[in-house]
């Protein structure tokens, strides 16, 4: 059974801060992986997606490195912000499940002016 | 492109009753999926529907059950509601095949009474 885990749970950052998130997950058999963001009482919003063959996705600020055979994910924010303060959840997907995700308990990130 | 509705935002319901909730995926979008969110079990799987047939289905109780219609639009009906079925309930959309990214709608939040 696929179990995903996220370290820390929670973490208050000053504005400008370059910050690492940690995910990792037990079964190596994965498809993808994928980050979102989650703002208090709304949906998800996807940041990334990473294939299992590749190594590492940027958008903007943000970069997702993963290492599918040691089964870990960094989500690596880059000058950080208030507004980057949210919920940010590790998901990953396996080879043959679909599009169902398994998902880690999050993050929660507050970014202090 | 639109993304991903669900109705109502909102529901209040009391014990032993039933509910359905409403999911209109991305236009294109073929695969929809539901999750459910509380703060003790975190995100959870319940069903995926592609092509109006049930593709992947959670550990969840026969109470949770769901349809999907030939343009794709999506329900879930959870009969004879318990306290503990209080929840967001998320709503996700992706194409019907790799890489499986999944856009989620705004969720519906369900409160049982």
């Amino acid at each position: 059974k696929q179990e995903v885990t996220q370290i820390p749970a929670a973490l208050s950052v000053p504005e400008g801060e370059n910050l690492v998130l940690n995910c990792s997950f037990t079964d190596s058999a994965i498809y993808n992986l994928q980050w979102f963001r989650q703002d208090p009482g709304k949906g998800l919003t996807s940041l990334l997606l990473i294939q299992s063959s590749q190594r590492e996705q940027t958008s903007g600020r943000l970069n997702a490195s993963l290492d599918k055979s040691s089964g870990r994910s960094t989500l690596y924010i880059a000058a950080s912000q208030p507004g980057d303060s949210a919920t940010y959840l590790c998901a990953v997907r396996r080879e043959t499940s679909g599009s169902r995700l398994t998902f880690g308990e999050g993050t929660q990130l507050t970014v202090n002016p | 492109k639109a993304g991903v509705t669900q109705t109502p935002r909102y529901l209040i319901k009391t014990r032993g009753q039933q509910v359905t909730l409403s999911c209109s995926p991305i236009s294109g979008h073929r695969s929809v999926s539901w999750y459910q969110q509380t703060p003790g079990q975190g995100l959870q799987f319940l069903f995926e529907y592609f092509s109006e047939t049930q593709r992947n289905k959670g550990n969840f109780p026969g109470r949770f059950s769901g349809r999907q219609f030939s343009n794709s639009r999506s329900e879930m009906n959870v009969s004879t509601l318990e306290l503990g079925d209080s929840a967001l309930y998320l709503c996700a959309s992706s194409l019907a095949s790799g890489p499986y990214e999944q856009y989620f709608g705004p969720g519906t939040r369900l409160t049982v009474t």
